[in-house]
């Protein structure tokens, strides 16, 4: 198993561009998770899924959306990025829909703003 | 929602001493605090879990206690070694999510 994966790794990105980070999880988990990482900042949660075709808001969405239409992938999308969203990204995904969620995390993606 | 803090941010520890992390969290609903442990570089990975039902719980040099009436939870790590030097998260549930506290730099000094 892989386990959670993210694509890219890295990108730098102009004021105003767009793009999507992609994450893949094949542990059949019903839940996924986007979160962003800046310094002193902790983990934050951006966006969530509780399984195919659904998403949710977390504590900082805006300037993001996302989509799940297959229950393996869940995307990142950034319409147009402002450097207040340069910040590590990871996915997340976890198997339980019930109170004891262990979420598996990917190895992040590094996004800088210009 | 839920709120969860760390304190201290950053623990230097001498190897072979303990160190002891402490998180407390506000909503008394949560019932589910795991740790997990960040290497440079990498995504966090679950390390310990604790539910509401125990106070305690131990997996060789890590243990975590719970104290449900002050609402705080702590890491504890024994005999430390070089390796344990990371970034420690702590988390509490609520809301089909995890509330994750900033995390800690715990560094072992060789």
């Amino acid at each position: 198993n892989a386990g959670v994966t993210q694509t890219p790794k890295f990108r730098v990105l102009k004021t105003g561009q767009s793009m999507t980070l992609l994450c893949a999880q094949d542990m059949n988990h019903e839940y996924m998770y986007w979160y962003r990482q800046d310094p002193g900042m902790g983990l934050r949660l951006i966006h969530y899924s509780v399984g195919e075709g659904t998403t949710a808001k977390g504590e900082v969405p805006d300037g993001y959306n996302v989509s799940r239409l297959k229950k393996q992938n869940f995307l990142l999308g950034l319409e147009s990025a402002a450097p207040s969203q340069t910040s590590v990204y990871f996915c997340a995904s976890s198997y339980s829909v019930g109170l004891y969620n262990e979420q598996f995390f990917g190895p992040g993606t590094r996004l800088t703003v210009l | 929602g839920e709120n969860v803090e760390q304190h201290p941010s950053t623990l230097s520890v001498q190897e072979g001493d303990s160190a002891v992390i402490k998180c407390t969290y506000s909503d008394s609903a949560s019932n589910y605090f795991p740790w997990y442990k960040q290497e440079l570089g990498k995504g966090p990975q679950l390390i310990i879990d604790i539910r509401s039902n125990v106070g305690e719980k131990k997996d060789q040099r890590i243990a975590v206690t719970l104290n449900k009436t002050a609402k705080h939870f702590s890491l504890h790590i024994t005999e430390t070694q070089p390796e344990d030097s990371a970034v420690y998260f702590c988390a509490a549930n609520g809301n089909n999510r995890l509330a994750f506290g900033k995390g800690n730099q715990v560094v072992v000094i060789p």
